[in-house]
């Protein structure tokens, strides 16, 4: 049991254009999903909460123009990063709250390697 | 501020040995929780063990154990017979107060000797 997906699992674009990057729970609802960006070798760094029907809640410093969240079901929360550019090429990886059970354990995807050219 | 540290950078152990790495945290508040999730070169967080700051046994899952001692504020993780398997990145967590998210320590490198 709790089981997060994340498609795609690697995507390259080039400079300017956006990628979308899908977090669904595959068999839990999760009330609240977070997305974190990882650099090489260093610690998940929290860019973002998403609660189901409402405004995400970004982290200081995290542009909400650039990465945007939707969380339109109780198992889906999609990342959008907009007119990326190179230096947003990173590992990027959410995690799913499960509502009602397990409520204090976070349920990591597999996480998204974006490369933009 | 709540802060997670974790100050082995990179640990080796020998194939069927144990290993602890080490988590210590600093908070204020009395209710919390601790959580160990292990990275492999695959990028993927795989959920290890929670420890609740009011549970008074140390939380165990199968080779995992969790070394609580909330006097001294650590939560360090212990595996036992380790494998070539375990070899990857472990990062402790801890429950941000009043929020579900979660503060994570700088990662421990674990390489299992064969």
């Amino acid at each position: 049991g709790a089981v997060v997906s994340q498609h795609p699992s690697r995507v390259i674009c080039k400079s300017g254009t956006s990628v979308k990057i899908e977090c669904r729970s595959l068999d839990f609802q999760a009330t609240t999903m977070f997305w974190y960006r990882q650099f090489p070798k260093k610690s998940l760094m929290l860019m973002a909460t998403s609660n189901e029907g409402s405004k995400a809640t970004y982290e200081q410093g995290v542009e909400k123009d650039k990465f945007l969240i939707n969380h339109a079901s109780l198992t889906l929360s999609t990342l959008t990063v907009t007119s990326a550019h190179p230096e947003d090429s990173s590992f990027y990886i959410c995690s799913a709250r499960a509502s009602g059970i397990m409520a204090d354990t976070q349920y990591f995807g597999p996480g998204t390697r974006l490369t933009v050219l | 501020a709540q802060k997670i540290t974790q100050t082995q950078p990179g640990m080796f152990v020998q194939e069927k040995e144990a290993v602890t790495l080490d988590c210590t945290y600093d908070t204020s508040d009395q209710s919390y929780g601790l959580f160990w999730y292990k990275q492999p070169s695959s990028g993927e967080m795989i959920f290890l063990i929670y420890q609740g700051s009011y549970d008074e046994q140390n939380a165990t899952e199968g080779r995992y154990s969790l070394n609580f001692q909330k006097a001294r504020k650590s939560a360090n993780l212990v595996i036992s017979a380790s494998q070539l398997g375990d070899s990857a990145m472990y990062f402790c967590a801890m429950r941000e107060a009043g929020t579900y998210k979660y503060i994570f320590g700088t990662g421990t490198r674990l390489k299992v000797l064969a």
